[in-house]
């Protein structure tokens, strides 16, 4: 199972909006609305932020906002703030009832 | 109370095994199905693989079927991963997770695994 494919980086300025794509297949992203994002800082454990391609956990940032068109999902950052810098990962199930993770995608805030 | 604690991280030489344990607090384990992901050091995310609620299903990353198993012991409330025939490429931060509203909604904190001679 080939990892799903995000940008390495990406960086804005606060107060911007950057957008994280995690393009895979029709056997995973493009198959279900099982795709998830999670944030994770420097030594620490995975947070969950997005769930079935749109919904956001209890406690997450409206800031934070999730899609999908076709195979590709994208996870959208609005007002970008310090604190948002950090490493992001996009997950979905897949049609050999596994479960597939992104390249990760570095955020900079500049 | 920390809902997911893993243990039994450390040195082991290549061809060794291991077993993990993560130990669920707050809820009970067998409610949900539970996930492994790895992380070697530097890398990606990677899902090793997981059971479900009653135990009768199981899946694995390629990479280590035949290889690895999961289990899980209700009455302890805990996950474990055996892992046996270690290779150097197995080295990670291994992390138990609960699934929840199709994701990985708890994560514990990880236990380092370090394959070498």
């Amino acid at each position: 199972q080939s990892a799903l494919t995000q940008p390495a980086s990406v960086s804005g300025s606060p107060g911007q909006s950057i957008t994280i794509s995690c393009t895979g297949t029709s056997s995973d992203v493009g198959g279900y609305n099982y795709v998830s994002w999670y944030q994770q800082h420097p030594g620490k454990a995975p947070k969950f932020m997005i769930y079935g391609v749109n919904n956001r956990p209890s406690g997450v940032s409206d800031r934070f906002s999730g899609s999908k068109s076709g195979n590709t999902a994208s996870l959208t950052i609005s007002g970008l703030q310090a604190e948002d810098e950090a490493d992001y990962y996009c997950s979905s199930y897949t049609s050999s009832n596994n479960w597939v993770f992104g390249g990760g995608t570095k955020v900079t805030v500049l | 109370e920390v809902p997911l604690v893993e243990s039994g991280g450390g040195l082991v030489q290549p061809g060794g095994s291991l077993r993990l344990s993560c130990l669920a607090s707050g809820f009970t384990l067998s409610s949900y199905w539970m996930s492994w992901v790895r992380q070697a050091p530097g890398k990606r995310l990677e899902w090793v693989g997981n059971i479900k609620q009653d135990g009768g299903e199981k899946y694995y990353v390629d990479s280590v079927k035949g290889r690895f198993t999961i289990s899980r012991d209700i009455a302890k409330n805990s996950l474990y991963l055996q892992m046996n025939s270690l290779r150097a490429e197995d080295t990670a931060v291994y992390y138990c997770a609960r699934h929840h509203l199709t994701a990985f909604d708890i994560w514990g904190q990880g236990t380092m695994v370090t394959v070498s001679s």
